[in-house]
């Protein structure tokens, strides 16, 4: 399997259920990253690691959490969301995170509906 | 004010015209430029990158970078009806090192 992917790719939750996104990049990147895509609006920096290190935390709320084990595998944990947390939650990956290196690359994005 | 600012559109041009898409940014000494077009209900795929001024051509794709008046274009030549995308201006700002998104410009060709 090539590139970024992202598993779900769709999701319904209750504000009360507990879930996690995963992101999976198969092109020898260091960094990756967390987007949110709303309606109309701008897409969101969530999150920022690089070589498994966090290194920018937009604001996000708490029930936000991120967790990286490698280079490789990214995840979002979900927990007491809100239907504004509804969204298209993007995956990207990218070689490094200065100059050049940042062209990022997108995952197909996960659909989350929270109920 | 916002980072990245695009006209969201609509914009619709004929098959076989140029489409202009246009984006502005805030940040005068950003460096690194980004196109990318996102179909509807999929993610983000990267066109190209511009870091001088000038004129990037790739096929039938030309990014236009003019750090003075601070603002990048992206010019399609000979447009399809599969360019019917959003398209989504990307900036690096010199401030950091992440991306700013523009909200993005419509893309409609028509056959």
């Amino acid at each position: 399997e090539t590139g970024v992917t992202q598993t779900p790719r769709h999701l319904v939750m209750g504000m009360t259920n507990k879930k996690s996104l995963k992101c999976e990049q198969h092109l020898g990147h260091n960094a990756m990253y967390w987007y949110k895509q709303s309606a109309k609006k701008p897409l969101e920096l969530m999150f920022v690691y690089n070589f498994k290190e966090q290194t920018e935390n937009n604001s996000v709320p708490s029930r936000f959490s991120p967790e990286c084990p490698n280079s490789s595998h990214l995840f979002l944990h979900l927990h007491t969301l809100q239907p504004e947390d509804s969204a298209l939650y993007l995956c990207a990956s990218s070689t490094g995170t200065s100059g050049v290196q940042e062209t990022q690359y997108f995952g197909p994005g996960t659909r989350l509906l929270v109920l | 004010q916002k980072e990245v600012e695009q006209n969201s559109g609509p914009l619709s041009v004929p098959e076989g015209a140029i489409a202009s898409l246009n984006c502005t940014y805030s940040d005068r000494g950003s460096q690194s430029f980004f196109w990318y077009r996102q179909y509807s209900g999929k993610s983000p795929e990267l066109i190209m990158f511009i870091y001088s001024n000038g004129d990037k051509e790739d096929g039938r794709f030309t990014a236009q970078l003019n750090k003075a008046s601070q603002y990048v274009s992206l010019l399609i030549r000979d447009s399809q009806p599969s360019d019917s995308a959003t398209y989504l201006c990307a900036v690096i700002p010199n401030t950091g090192n992440q991306f700013y998104f523009g909200t993005g410009t419509s893309l409609t060709v028509i056959p």
